[in-house]
């Protein structure tokens, strides 16, 4: 069956470093990918959202790109800062049915 | 505000007594889920609607149950709780055409 796959955290950087979270999914079809973030006591917010192969999702300086022949969607920011400290959750659906969410990568930023 | 509001936000229960968690929002959303959060497990999804008296099982519905009898409304209705559905529940709302779930607070649930 369809499922997400990201790496396991935490991740420890130095403010100003640079970020790469890998997702991966399986599917049999083309699913729309999403990143979402969720800071300490609350919800998930949406980051960002790729509809289709090649599609470049990018919001608050982080991007990722819909990649088909790799199946993946991994998540990069070229200088994060310690406000960036949250959880990360790459997800995957089709046309709003299920959706499948990777277990979450814990990112901790350092002054 | 638009907002996606849950009630409790924290329950602390015995087993087998029935307990249901509110969902609302205020958007005119077609589409709501509902969600457990699990340490090492991410989010599974419970079960959705994707419009009034239209609802499907997702990844782990079992033990659960949905109505969708209004659009704002969507409440979770645990039957007869046991400790493996101690969990963080979320519940989430969108507009089907913008595909973008916006989710409430979350609600942390206990079963003794």
């Amino acid at each position: 069956g369809d499922s997400v796959t990201q790496m396991e955290g935490p991740v420890t950087l130095s403010e100003e470093a640079f970020l790469t979270i890998n997702c991966t999914y399986t599917a049999t079809g083309y699913p729309s990918l999403f990143w979402y973030v969720q800071y300490p006591g609350e919800g998930l917010q949406l980051l960002l959202k790729a509809t289709k192969a090649d599609d470049k999702g990018s919001n608050k300086g982080f991007e990722a790109t819909y990649r088909k022949e790799t199946t993946s969607f991994h998540l990069e920011k070229g200088s994060v800062q310690v406000s960036d400290s949250a959880v990360y959750f790459c997800a995957s659906s089709y046309n709003f049915n299920k959706f499948y969410f990777g277990s979450g990568t814990k990112l901790n930023v350092k002054p | 505000e638009a907002q996606v509001t849950q009630n409790p936000r924290y329950l602390i229960t015995v087993t087998g007594k029935k307990l249901t968690v509110t969902c609302s929002q205020n958007m005119n959303h077609e589409y709501m889920s509902w969600y457990r959060q699990d340490p090492g497990l991410g989010l599974r999804q419970i079960y959705y609607s994707m419009n009034v008296e239209v609802t499907d099982k997702g990844d782990v519905p079992e033990g659960y149950k949905v109505s969708r009898k209004e659009k704002r409304n969507f409440p979770l209705i645990l039957e007869s709780p046991s400790p493996n559905q101690t969990s963080l529940y979320f519940c989430a709302s969108s507009l089907l055409k913008q595909n973008e779930q916006f989710f409430g607070p979350g609600t942390r649930l206990t079963v003794l």
